[in-house]
């Protein structure tokens, strides 16, 4: 059974710092890896998707890596601003699974 | 263009009543997903809709939670007898096929007393 953690659960940085999120899954047999970010009270916004060929993928200020061998990916954001504050969902299609495994998130909070 | 809608957006009920979720994928999205997600938890996988396929129903939790779609259009969660373990938020997404960039919807918040 796949099991997919995110650690830190919570993060709060003062705004122009970069961070990085990290995720682990338990089988690596995945077809790929997506990040959300949820705001509260919404639903959850794609950010970026990285077939299990690839190793990253970069959005603006976004850059997810893969390492699907080691069964981690990291998302980095770049000089960030309060408006990146949300929660953090990643999530994997396990093989031939029909379903996304989330994490539980990443709650990040940017300050002033 | 338009996205994933759900209705209603809150919905409080009595214990004991039935339910019904209603989703609007993004229009020729064949690929349809029910999520749940409990105050402090994460998602949880429901049902999946491909197409015309069988549904994958794996996820639901009792006999009390069924779901139905027409074809690639609008689809429905309905849960009978509801208990107060059915407190959440679910979630609607849909996606071009299966596996691919999902949507999401807003979600509907249901309370039951």
């Amino acid at each position: 059974k796949q099991e997919v953690t995110q650690i830190p659960a919570a993060l709060s940085v003062p705004e122009g710092e970069n961070l990085v999120l990290n995720c682990s899954f338990t089988d690596s047999a995945i077809y790929n890896l997506q990040w959300f970010r949820q705001d509260p009270g919404k639903g959850l916004t794609s950010l970026l998707l990285i077939q299990s060929s690839q190793r990253e993928q970069t959005s603006g200020r976004l850059n997810a890596s893969l390492d699907k061998s080691s069964g981690r990916s990291t998302l980095y954001i770049a000089a960030s601003q309060p408006g990146d504050s949300a929660t953090y969902l990643c999530a994997v299609f396990t093989g031939t699974a029909s379903k996304l495994t989330f994490g539980t998130g990443t709650r990040l909070q940017v300050t002033l | 263009g338009a996205g994933v809608s759900q209705s209603p957006s809150n919905k409080v009920t009595e214990k004991g009543k039935d339910v019904e979720l209603r989703c609007d994928p993004i229009s020729g999205h064949t690929a349809l997903y029910w999520y749940r997600q409990r105050l402090g938890q994460g998602l949880e996988f429901l049902i999946y809709f491909q197409g015309n396929s069988a549904p994958d129903k794996s996820g639901l939790p009792s006999d009390r939670f069924s779901a139905e779609r027409t074809g690639e259009s609008v689809s429905t969660l309905t849960i009978q007898r509801t208990q107060q373990e059915d407190s959440a938020v679910y979630l609607c997404a849909s996606s071009l096929i299966g596996q691919e960039t999902q949507y999401f919807g807003p979600g509907t918040r249901l309370l039951v007393l």
